[in-house]
């Protein structure tokens, strides 16, 4: 079925180990993005990517970094994990920069580190 | 900063009830406003999307409705269903900050 896919599902981090998001869609959509869901809080923009080789820095990019490999594939990478990483992570797509597009969702990880 | 409230952050209803969900925002210069429902431990599901010049869509028993003026936006479910329970986010694209900005949810029961 054609949509958004993440890997993994599930993760438990030791503080301080590294760890990398995969996310690739098949809609052939330019648009790219991580979320990040904490209880109580609205899905807040970790990084996105406009386009193959773009990316930019959302409303909490501190402790990540992202690559797109290409334009199916964004990644998002902790690289010395901590406690407040504990969270839901959202990958999502939208085609071209066409605004009134919407956006189409993965399934999440949910990645606890202790 | 965009800020997207929902209210209430709960309902429970009765099977085949007819019910509203809603939505403000703080800052009307939006270019859309889309509806998503969250099953427990799932992704995102798009509902209904309302581009900034519509006033309201529809899909089935959901109809939305956008004031962009005011702020405001409602979710109309008729006929309310036990395979409705879930949550039931809002989000408005903001261009300045090229983000599309999320409300905390509604989380609704329907109870058969």
């Amino acid at each position: 079925n054609a949509g958004v896919t993440q890997t993994p599902k599930f993760q438990v981090l030791k503080t301080g180990q590294s760890m990398t998001l995969q996310c690739a869609q098949d809609m052939n959509h330019n648009s790219m993005y991580w979320y990040r869901q904490d209880p109580g809080m609205g899905l807040r923009l970790i990084y996105y990517s406009a386009s193959e080789g773009t990316t930019d820095k959302g409303e909490v990019p501190n402790g990540y970094n992202v690559s797109r490999l290409n334009k199916r594939e964004f990644s998002l990478r902790l690289e010395s994990a901590a406690p407040s990483q504990t969270s839901v992570y959202f990958c999502a797509s939208r085609t071209g920069t066409a605004r009134n597009y919407g956006y189409t969702f993965g399934s999440g990880t949910r990645l606890t580190v202790v | 900063k965009q800020e997207v409230t929902q209210i209430p952050a709960a309902l429970s209803v009765p099977e085949g009830e007819n019910l509203v969900l809603n939505c403000s925002f703080t800052d009307s210069a939006i270019y859309n406003l889309q509806w998503f429902r969250q099953d427990p431990g799932k992704g995102l599901t798009s509902l209904l999307l309302i581009q900034s010049s519509q006033r309201e869509q529809t899909s089935g028993r959901l109809n939305a409705s956008l004031d962009k003026s005011s702020g405001r936006s409602t979710l109309y479910i008729a006929a309310s269903q036990p395979g409705d329970s879930a949550t039931y986010l809002c989000a408005v694209w903001h261009p300045g900050a090229n983000n599309l900005f999320f409300g905390t949810g509604t989380r609704l029961t329907v109870i058969p």
